[in-house]
């Protein structure tokens, strides 16, 4: 089976820089996807981490540990606009790379 | 980039009817198509595999039955909530790989409110 656990909710304030973790649990393993989804919306893709270390994309990082079934999304200068929850999600497995097990998410706050 | 729709955004029904909510790629060709469902401050779940051609494959608990779902062409996959009842009342949204894509192309569409009275 698999297993992804978010912090629920995280505040942070306008400039500043947050952390987002992810642990997960699965039987096997073929990258790890970060989503950003605004209230009503759908989610929007951010990264997808394969190989362990830092991806760098603009304002927003992600990292892998594969050993330590670990993930993080970094978010630096933060904005308003980027008040939203934040979605990790694995590839099914067995069941075929485009299905997707996500974790209930973690809903952040970008306070002035 | 690629996009996906949903038709409608929203849809306010009485308990007892059928919803029809329509998940269209616009600008590439998909042979598979997922529907999820997400409740209120939960995640999304996957609920069905739409699978051009063939049936579609449902998740454990998901009813097929209830959850009727026609992948008509490769740029279309339609759900259909049967009976709907108060809790089906839930957010839906389709996603789409493009055919022939790794695993990390993946677009959603923008969803769907069902509120069943």
């Amino acid at each position: 089976g698999q297993n992804i656990d978010q912090p629920t909710e995280m505040t942070a304030t306008e400039g500043a820089i947050v952390q987002i973790n992810c642990t997960y649990q699965t039987s096997g393993f073929n990258g790890l996807f970060w989503y950003q989804q605004h209230a009503g919306e759908a989610p929007t893709f951010l990264s997808y981490n394969v190989l362990d270390g830092l991806e760098e994309k603009g304002r927003f990082s992600s990292f892998l540990s594969r050993s330590k079934g670990y993930s993080y999304l970094l978010l630096k200068e933060l904005q308003m606009k980027d008040s939203a929850s934040y979605l990790c999600a694995v590839p099914r497995i067995p069941g075929g790379g485009n299905k997707l097990t996500f974790g209930t998410g973690t809903q952040l706050k970008v306070e002035l | 980039g690629a996009v996906v729709s949903q038709h409608p955004s929203w849809v306010i029904c009485k308990s007892g009817t059928s919803v029809k909510i329509e998940c269209r790629s616009l600008d590439f060709q998909a042979t598979t198509m997922f529907w999820y469902r997400q409740f209120p401050k939960q995640s999304l779940m996957l609920m069905a595999t739409s699978n051009e051609g063939s049936k579609a494959t449902y998740e454990q608990g998901v009813e097929k039955d209830k959850f009727l779902i026609n992948h008509a062409s490769l740029t279309l996959s339609t759900l259909t909530v049967t009976s709907a009842h108060p809790e089906d009342s839930s957010f839906y949204i389709c996603s789409a790989p493009p055919s022939g894509t790794s695993t990390d192309t993946q677009y959603f569409g923008p969803g769907t409110r069902l509120t069943v009275l």
